[in-house]
């Protein structure tokens, strides 16, 4: 595929539960981003990696969320204990490279409902 | 922090007539722009992007945008909509680190 994957596309979760959220970006891409989008909302930057390292996780609401990109490809989402809050839609973004103007291009996202 | 201000959250428009989606940001230097359009159950796309250089900006399926520094504004245009054009569209500004800053978006409606 040419363009960026998200898995699951939904999730229900019940409150307290761990989910993992899987971006697969456009190969060769060196940045990546994730984004909260939550319901009649504007996307809102989580966390941003160029290759494998985490260079900004100033978004990231509280420490029950976590990303990894360990090979500089995949990522993964993490939310720990689960919270109604949580519930939005997760977006992933890839660029090619790290300079400012670049274009970033969006998965389709993964819709999560804690219950 | 910059911000981005879309003041329409919905706006309809007929088939065939033209449209201009408010787009306005605040952010202290020459701003990066972009809009994005989103369909039910799909990811943003990018409709078209300014960094510099002529403040007209073209873009695809028809789409063009003005930056007007004066107004701090990037509005929208089309001059024809077609029914397919119906979506929620996004005005976002780059922020240093390459974060993008999106506004809280403007539902298109067309009526035939």
């Amino acid at each position: 595929g040419a363009g960026v994957s998200q898995s699951p596309r939904y999730k229900v979760a019940k409150r307290g539960q761990d989910v993992a959220l899987r971006c697969d970006p456009i190969s060769g891409h060196v940045s990546l981003f994730w984004y909260q989008q939550a319901l009649g909302q504007g996307p809102e930057f989580l966390t941003y990696f160029q290759n494998e390292a985490q260079l900004d996780k100033s978004g990231l609401p509280s420490d029950r969320f976590f990303a990894e990109r360990p090979e500089g490809s995949v990522s993964t989402l993490k939310i720990q204990r689960t919270q109604q809050e949580d519930s939005a839609v997760y977006l992933c973004a890839s660029s090619l490279g790290p300079r400012l103007q670049e274009t970033q291009y969006f998965g389709p996202g993964t819709r999560l409902l804690v219950l | 922090a910059q911000s981005v201000t879309q003041p329409d959250i919905h706006i309809t428009v007929s088939e065939g007539a033209s449209l201009e989606l408010r787009c306005n940001y605040s952010y202290g230097a020459t701003p990066y722009l972009f809009w994005y359009v989103q369909s039910p159950g799909q990811g943003l796309q990018l409709l078209l992007k300014y960094f510099s250089g002529d403040t007209l900006v073209q873009g695809i399926k028809g789409f063009e945008a003005e930056f007007k520094r004066s107004q701090s504004s990037f509005n929208l245009r089309k001059p024809s909509v077609h029914w397919s054009d119906a979506a929620e569209y996004f005005c976002a500004v780059m922020e240093y680190g390459n974060k993008l800053v999106f506004g809280a978006g403007t539902i298109l409606r067309v009526k035939s």
